[in-house]
């Protein structure tokens, strides 16, 4: 099992808010980036450091974090938005990479 | 504009091996770590393995430590991943990945892609 857990799959109304939660005891020290993965195509990293933007991602995108959770939210989500989430973070011993399982995000 | 191209995927029998390749453009290669993650079909993302800049540190994710290899050259810009005794459960798309200028584990770049199939 990884060591980062999130909701399989969670939905939002098309211009309302949604927040994607990723789950860790490694997120107690590092911090998590998020990633977009459309169908068919290549992750885009869309949050790191816990909260700072890469250039070209929407603003409606943010980033926070607290304890040993990581939220990702999107303010007003688009149908574009519609995709596969991702966090990741260093593991406890700070020397390898984990992934969180994915979280499914449909826009309604 | 940073571009990442790999190649050396294809269909092997169990127990075999396969070398991946990984060509980097667009940035200075030897100043990033690169990383090598997976995703079989239809599944999430799996982090592979890392190495840093000057190739003389590397980690592996549990599943495949000792028989992964990852390594660079950095007069051509290569990446490799070396993998032997596979398993059906190594099929996947590997991505080769390059760290973000903060730090990894942040990625900021992704290849398209090399498909292994261990069957």
């Amino acid at each position: 099992s990884s060591e980062l857990t999130q909701d399989p799959a969670v939905s939002v109304a098309l211009g309302q808010t949604v927040t994607i939660i990723c789950q860790g005891d490694c997120l107690r020290t590092y911090s998590a980036s998020w990633y977009q993965q459309r169908p068919g195509q290549t992750p885009v990293l869309v949050m790191y450091d816990k909260n700072k933007r890469p250039s070209g991602i929407p603003d409606r995108f943010s980033g926070s974090a607290s304890g040993g959770t990581a939220s990702l939210t999107i303010t007003g989500a688009q149908a574009e938005d519609e995709a596969d989430y991702y966090c990741n973070s260093r593991d406890r011993s700070g020397s390898r990479v984990v992934f969180g399982g994915g979280t499914q995000l449909t826009v309604l | 504009e940073v571009q990442l191209v790999e190649s050396g995927g294809g269909v092997v029998q169990p127990g075999g091996s396969l070398r991946l390749s990984c060509a980097a453009s667009g940035f200075t290669f030897d100043h990033y770590s690169m990383h090598w993650v997976r995703q079989a079909p239809g599944k999430g993302l799996e982090w592979v393995s890392v190495t840093n800049g000057q190739g003389g540190a590397r980690k592996y994710a549990d599943s495949v430590e000792g028989r992964f290899i990852i390594s660079r050259d950095n007069s051509k810009n290569a990446l490799y991943l070396q993998m032997k005794s596979l398993r059906s459960e190594d099929t996947a798309f590997y991505y080769c990945a390059k760290e973000h200028s903060s730090g990894w584990p942040a990625i900021d770049y992704w290849g398209r892609g090399t498909l292994v199939t261990v069957s």
